[in-house]
């Protein structure tokens, strides 16, 4: 898969403000993935993106995919301590093995 | 399902001795990968397996590493001899399609 650039490292917030991490690739991504890992906690599976200019929900959570396929984002409105862990971005480079390539993560740190 | 299985979640052992990671995957998944993660280096993918063949080693740190698919349930991650900065947080995974679901992982430290 095509490397994936994630910002911010670090994100610590107060309970109840927006979070939003950014994934970016120089090159265009056949599709992104998104994973949740708790603190002491493995990564979980969030959601897939596919589409250009595609935009899925979870509850508090905006995923978006690029119109050029070439970025996504992932925001959380009014935060909870239950979000806090890492947030990873990963890409699928359209093998058949599905094998990942999964961006540096972003920690996100809610105080109540 | 129970989901990818790991054992032993936590090995504490000593310089130089063999340590053995095991893992069993999700049933009727074809593709099996082995993950290391420490707060300086971030999630790397060590090895993959797709239907219990090897197909990318290159993650692999070094000939001290060494892992195995007998079969489509069962997968093991060798470190002989091991060292003090194998200690990690060893996760494997396995998937059908492109999405990866993975064990709770094995810590290991290294004294």
């Amino acid at each position: 898969g095509q490397q994936v650039m994630q910002i911010p490292q670090y994100q610590h917030v107060q309970e109840g403000e927006d979070f939003t991490t950014y994934c970016n690739s120089s090159t265009t991504l056949s599709n992104i993935q998104w994973y949740k890992q708790r603190p002491g906690g493995h990564p979980v599976f969030l959601i897939q993106l596919v589409k250009s200019g595609e935009v899925k929900k979870q509850k508090r959570l905006t995923f978006q995919f690029g119109e050029a396929k070439k970025n996504s984002s992932l925001h959380i409105t009014a935060t909870q301590t239950t979000d806090v862990g890492t947030y990873f971005c990963a890409n699928a480079g359209g093998t058949s093995y599905g094998k990942l390539t999964f961006g540096q993560g972003t920690i996100l740190t809610v105080h109540p | 399902d129970a989901g990818v299985i790991q054992s032993p979640r936590h090995e504490v052992t000593e310089m130089g001795q063999e340590v053995t990671l095991r893992c069993k995957p999700i049933s009727g998944h074809n593709s099996l990968f082995w993950y290391r993660q420490t707060m300086m280096r971030g999630l790397e993918l060590l090895i993959y397996f797709n239907n219990n063949v090897p197909i990318d080693d290159s993650g692999m740190p070094e000939d001290r590493f060494s892992a195995k698919m007998p079969n489509a349930s069962f997968s093991t991650l060798k470190i002989q001899p091991s060292e003090p900065r194998d200690s990690a947080v060893y996760f494997c995974a396995s998937s059908i399609s492109d999405i990866q679901y993975f064990g709770a992982g094995t810590r290991l430290s290294v004294l």
